[in-house]
């Protein structure tokens, strides 16, 4: 079965410094990543998405992923965060017929 | 375009109750799926419907059911509820079944549901 791994569950950063979330999977075949952001309070919003082209994609506010399929992964970065930041991120993959996500991760950015 | 709509948005209910919840899709969407979102164990797949028809379920026990109908909306149904079912529950709607390639997702808010 295919999974989806973010291996930092919880992160904690100051304002302005660089941010990148790490999200590795297990599937072979041809795969369309996403990361989701969850702010406090709010629904899952899309922040990016990549389906097939360049490898570096860039998202909303400021977010970009870059997919290395060699690695399986689907790091998503941003050069430098602000307190608004702070929400929960998902990775989600989708293979075959299933869309399958990542247990999260926790951002807090201090002010 | 209104987003994707789901009721209610809070509710509390006792064990061996049964709990129906509601969700509207995007306009123009025609699949709808389902997950469980708790702090434990993340965001899990219930089920999916496209066309009324579903398509794809997850692994919960026959306890949670759903439905669409003709106009797209769904519901889904929990039964016998047990303290373990509270968690957020979300719905998710795309123009065509998700797991096609080149589809996006979008979610509701969710259902908030307490068992207790």
């Amino acid at each position: 079965a295919q999974s989806v791994s973010q291996h930092n569950h919880h992160v904690i950063l100051s304002e302005a410094a660089s941010l990148e979330l790490g999200c590795n999977y297990s599937y072979g075949g041809t795969v369309n990543l996403f990361w989701y952001v969850q702010y406090p309070g709010q629904h899952l919003q899309l922040l990016l998405k990549y389906f097939s082209g360049d490898p570096l994609v860039k998202g909303i506010k400021g977010f970009e992923a870059e997919f290395i399929k060699s690695k399986f992964s689907f790091n998503l970065r941003k050069p430098s965060v602000q307190w608004s930041d702070t929400a929960e991120y998902f990775c989600a993959v989708r293979a075959g017929n299933m869309l399958t996500f990542g247990g999260g991760t926790r951002l807090m950015v201090k002010p | 375009k209104a987003g994707v709509t789901q009721t209610p948005r809070y509710l509390i209910k006792t064990r061996g109750q049964q709990v129906t919840l509601s969700c509207s899709p995007i306009s123009g969407h025609r699949s709808v799926s389902w997950y469980q979102q708790t702090p434990g164990q993340g965001l899990q797949f219930l089920f999916e419907y496209f066309s009324e028809t579903q398509r794809n379920k997850g692994n919960f026990p026959g306890r949670f059911s759903g439905r669409q109908f003709s106009n797209s909306r769904s519901e889904m149904n929990v039964s016998t509820l047990e303290l373990g079912d509270s968690a957020l529950y979300l719905c998710a709607s795309s123009p065509t079944t998700s797991y096609i390639s080149g589809n996006t997702i979008y979610f509701g808010e969710g259902s908030w549901l307490t068992v207790v």
